[in-house]
Parts: C-alpha cells; sequence; structure tokens
C-alpha cells in the first residue's frame, strides 16, 4: 500500500511571497490533516478535511493560509503572503481507522 | 500551561538498555494515545495505538496508559541504534481519533 505522498520537499522563498503544498493521501482514506510542525516542536494542527469538507479550522491562520481538497482526493495547502515564522515542516496525514494517522515525509520551508 | 508535556531530552542510552519514555496531559477528554517515531528529515511514524486505558505489547515496544494520574509512558526493551529518533506522543480528545495534539517529541540516542 503506498504511503502518503507530498510535493515538493523542500522550497526556499522569500517573505511575501505565496508557496503552495499538494498532498496525496493513502487510497481510500476519507480524513486528511495538515499539519505544521516548527523545528524542536510537535506537529500542530491545522485544518481537517472529510471528503472534501472541512471539518476544523479553527488553528488556520485564515488571514495567510487557505486549504482545498478538491473530489475528496488530493488536497492542497497555500501560504500567501509567507512570513519568517512561517518556516516550518508541514506534514500531510490521513487516516480511515480512529487513531490511526498515517504521515506524510513532510514539506520543508525556509521563509528569508 | 500546555496540554501536553514531554521532556525533550536528548536522552542517550547503551544498546540493549531499557528505554523509558513519557508523557503527561491535562485535558481528561483525551481517549485516544497514541506514539510516533521521527527519523531526521522524515515524517512521523506511528508505533503504538491505545484508546482508553491499559497496556499494549508489540514486540519490544509497550504502551501504557494511566488515565487516573494523565499520564502515558514507552517502553523499549533491548534498544537498537536503528531505535535512535525523536519520538512524540500524541493524544486525541475527537470521537475518531484524529485532530492529534502532540507532545514536544524526546530525542533518544542509542550508542552502540
Amino acid at each position: 500500500e503506498a504511503g502518503v505522498a507530498q510535493s515538493p520537499r523542500y522550497k526556499i522563498i522569500e517573505k511575501r511571497q505565496s508557496v503552495a503544498f499538494w498532498c496525496n493521501p493513502i487510497s481510500g482514506h476519507a480524513t486528511l490533516y495538515w499539519y505544521q510542525q516548527i523545528l524542536g516542536q510537535g506537529p500542530k494542527l491545522l485544518i481537517q478535511f472529510q471528503n472534501n469538507g472541512v471539518v476544523d479550522d479553527s488553528q488556520l491562520p485564515k488571514d495567510r493560509f487557505s486549504a482545498e481538497r478538491l473530489k475528496g482526493v488530493d488536497s492542497t495547502l497555500k501560504i500567501q503572503p509567507a512570513k519568517l515564522e512561517d518556516s516550518a515542516v508541514y506534514l500531510c496525514a490521513s487516516s480511515s481507522l480512529p487513531g490511526h494517522s498515517y504521515f506524510g515525509p513532510g514539506t520543508r520551508l525556509t521563509v528569508t | 500551561q500546555k496540554e501536553v508535556e514531554q521532556d525533550p531530552g536528548p536522552l542517550s542510552v547503551p544498546e540493549g538498555a531499557i528505554v523509558s519514555l513519557n508523557c503527561t496531559y491535562s485535558n481528561s477528554a483525551f481517549q485516544y494515545f497514541m506514539w510516533y517515531r521521527q527519523y531526521s528529515r522524515k515524517g512521523p511514524e506511528l508505533l503504538m495505538y491505545t484508546y482508553s486505558s491499559g497496556n499494549k505489547e508489540d514486540g519490544r515496544f509497550t504502551a501504557q496508559v494511566d488515565k487516573s494520574s494523565k499520564y502515558i509512558s514507552l517502553f523499549i526493551r533491548d534498544s537498537q541504534p536503528s531505535d535512535s529518533a525523536t519520538y512524540l506522543c500524541a493524544m486525541s480528545a475527537d470521537n475518531q481519533g484524529g485532530k492529534l495534539i502532540f507532545g514536544q517529541g524526546t530525542e533518544l540516542s542509542v550508542k552502540p
């Protein structure tokens, strides 16, 4: 079974630029999450999708972050404009069973 | 006060030692308890999952949950250099076991 795929793996941008990350979850997983992991910290949930609907985006900085999951499969997370404090690893996870979230390799974003 | 507290370490042990990793939490609504292993520049990998209280064993790994003390543990027997990684505890109050709240992670090094 293929795991969660993410791209790109690395991205370097200047502050105020925009960036987008892509995620392809495990086949058949209805639930998809985006997490932000700042260096030295545990991941923090940004948004949860169930199929193509948003379940929880209470921790998503909506003035600059947006996410969508078209057709209930792939998802994109966008930051516009980026700030220095957005430098982090952005992790996508998917789940089909309670308590079983599987993570992708992440996209490491550096904002200069 | 953070919802989930975890000593960041680093923890260094000799090969073959028994390792004990712990987390405490404050939210009594947590009902799903997970341990993830994260190698450098990789995504978190689900190691152990427990629903409610009790113990769970899988090979060299044992997870314990004590809801009365709000304390969870992961024990690694006969530790190997390949166990060197960051170990993250995660918890969820969500009825689907999603929306994970992570600890900071403990960095473990097993020396040959």
